[in-house]
């Protein structure tokens, strides 16, 4: 099934460990993006790629980064986890033309204690 | 800079009624994409529709309506005869018409569909 597969689906985290939220997506679509939701705020992106090799920051990308090595994943990484990281974290990905908006995985739900 | 307000945080409403989710946004760009994105409980993100700046045409499908008006940068969402299965968290967003393409979302409506 073509689509965007994130894992884990959730995690409990400790503060200043290390974690890597994985996004793989079968579409060949040359943008992807990682967005975090919080209660009140919607959606804010934190990084995005236009196309692989490149990367660029989101409206809140401190303590996060990013890669896209090929065009199929783009992992997020936190190199050392705080609290206010906590959040639901959706990658997407999308593709001229847009006819179809922007294909969103399933999210990882992160708490970090 | 773009911004997406969506003023209404939660709504109730009772099944049959019609109801309107609001959504107001500000871009300098003089082309660009909309977006309505529907939240259910499960979590995902489901997409309704796409319209572009230069295309006001109102559009029906089934019970949702959506009304773009790019005079009051406006662009509403209506849904007719509303039903249990409504009950979600509807985002509006916004996206550059161009290779960038991020999307900027509003905060989200809550819509609460009674029986």
């Amino acid at each position: 099934i073509a689509g965007i597969t994130q894992a884990p689906t959730s995690q409990i985290l400790a503060a200043g460990r290390r974690m890597t939220l994985r996004c793989t997506q079968d579409m060949r679509h040359n943008a992807m993006y990682w967005y975090r939701q919080d209660l009140g705020l919607g959606l804010r992106l934190i990084h995005y790629s236009n196309t692989a090799g490149t990367t660029g920051k989101g409206e809140v990308p401190d303590g996060y980064s990013v890669s896209r090595a090929n065009t199929d994943d783009f992992p997020l990484t936190l190199a050392s986890a705080v609290p206010s990281q906590t959040s639901v974290y959706f990658c997407a990905s999308s593709d001229p033309p847009q006819e179809y908006g922007y294909t969103f995985g399933s999210g990882t739900r992160l708490t970090v204690v | 800079a773009q911004k997406v307000t969506q003023a209404q945080t939660e709504i109730s409403v009772v099944e049959k009624e019609d109801v309107t989710l609001d959504c107001v946004y500000e871009t300098r760009d003089t082309t660009y994409y909309l977006f309505w994105y529907k939240q259910p409980p499960s979590g995902e993100l489901v997409f309704l529709i796409r319209r572009n700046s230069f295309d006001e045409q109102n559009e029906i499908s089934g019970r949702y309506s959506w009304n773009f008006q790019k005079s009051t940068s406006s662009f509403n969402f209506t849904i007719t005869a509303s039903q249990v299965v409504d009950s979600a968290v509807y985002f509006c967003a916004l996206s550059p018409y161009g290779s960038a393409r991020q999307l900027t979302f509003g905060s989200g409506t809550q819509l609460t569909v009674l029986p």
